[in-house]
Order: C-alpha cells, then structure tokens, then sequence
C-alpha cells in the first residue's frame, strides 16, 4: 500500500546550527502535507503545512520544502535551538477526504 | 494546550479489566479521531468520528470500543485487552472531514500499560 516514510531515524545537531528532516512520501496523488513535532509526554502538535501547488512554505523559524518530483518533502529548521529536540512526523493526504497517513518519524536532539 | 484534553494519562490495567479513555475537545470541530501509538511504529489510525457518526474503523479488535456521544466528546472503552495493546492512545480533532487543509490537533495522550 502507500505510505510515508523518513529517511533518517535520529538526527543530532548543534545548537545554533540549521536543522533539516526529510520524508519521501509514495502516494503521487497526495496533495496536502502536515508536519507535526512531538516533545516527550505530549501529543504531536502541528508544526506547518503545505500544498502540492506550492513548492515552499515558510513559517517563525521553520520552512517546508516540496520536490512532487521525485515525492520528497523536507523541513527545515533555522537556529536550532534546545527546545526544538523532539520526534517530527510527517503527514500525508488526498484532498483530505483520506485520513493523514503518518511517517515513522525523526528523533532530533540539539547538542547545547 | 491544543483545546483537546485526554483523561486519564497514565492507566495501568489487567487483561480482565474494564475501563474507558476519555477526550474531549474545547475547538468546536466536527471530527475526531483515536489513534494508537507503539515504540517503533507509525501512529496507526483506529476510529474516525464525524458530527458523531463512525466514518472509519481500521480493522480494530472489538476490545476496543469506541463512544461518541456528541462532537466535543469520545471515549475508548476497552474491555479484555492483551499486554500487546499498551501504547500512547492519542485523541484528535479537526474540523471537518473532506477539507483540503484537515489540520488535527492532537491530546497528550494515554499512557496504557496492560498487565
């Protein structure tokens, strides 16, 4: 079946540095992408999103990167800081009329 | 806090047990979801509620029952469970389904150790 998927399980960086989470995502028809973060003891919370009509989206200190082309979805993290460690997911779904089809996440520690 | 509130947050029950995980949403959103959540795996869709009907049930073992009395509320019911069944239990919501940009908000969760 379709999925979502993370490249990289674990991911450390230092404070300060720019931070960047990948997710290669199967369904081509997927139009609409969630990323969540999830801090220790604590449901995942919604980070950012975007659509298959943008190609980049940028919010306080995060940006989404789409690439429909090879179905690759990136966020970006600038000045990471001590507060950002915590397991990002990825979302996918098809004109929101299939549930949000997570990823396995990425673990992010920041290394003060 | 994201406007949705789990109860409890930690439960620890005993493969005979009867009991029921609770959430309710402060967001005014017409659907609401249970998720679960395990080591190692992705979040696994369970139910799926919206304006108070079941939309969705993802091959979930009848020991695990889902309520939902109105659109803030939704509980778990869960009777007879194995020790595999403890995980994160995480209640959501948003505000429709069929929207574009269904955004779901999510609780703290339940943290469920079956013994």
């Amino acid at each position: 079946g379709e999925s979502v998927g993370l490249h990289l399980p674990t991911l450390s960086v230092q404070e300060g540095d720019n931070s960047i989470i990948n997710c290669a995502y199967s369904n081509s028809a997927s139009d609409y992408f969630i990323w969540y973060k999830q801090e220790s003891g604590k449901g995942p919370q919604f980070i950012i999103d975007i659509r298959s009509n943008m190609d980049k989206r940028q919010g306080q200190r995060v940006t989404v990167l789409l690439n429909k082309t090879v179905k690759h979805l990136s966020l970006q993290i600038a000045a990471t800081q001590p507060g950002d460690s915590a397991v990002y997911f990825c979302a996918e779904t098809y004109s929101g009329n299939t549930p949000l089809v997570f990823g396995k996440g990425t673990r992010l520690s920041v290394i003060a | 806090e994201t406007g949705v509130t789990q109860t409890p947050r930690h439960l620890v029950m005993g493969m005979t047990n009867k009991k029921s995980l609770k959430c309710e949403q402060h967001l005014g959103h017409n659907a609401m979801y249970w998720y679960k959540q395990s080591a190692k795996k992705p979040l696994e869709l369970m139910f799926v509620y919206s304006l108070e009907e079941r939309v969705e049930n993802n091959s979930v073992p009848s020991r695990f029952s889902p309520e939902c009395p109105n659109s803030s509320h939704l509980f778990l019911h869960l009777h007879t469970l194995q020790p595999e069944d403890s995980a994160l239990y995480l209640c959501a919501s948003s505000q429709d389904l069929g929207l574009a940009q269904n955004i779901q908000y999510f609780g703290a969760g339940t943290r469920l150790s079956v013994l």
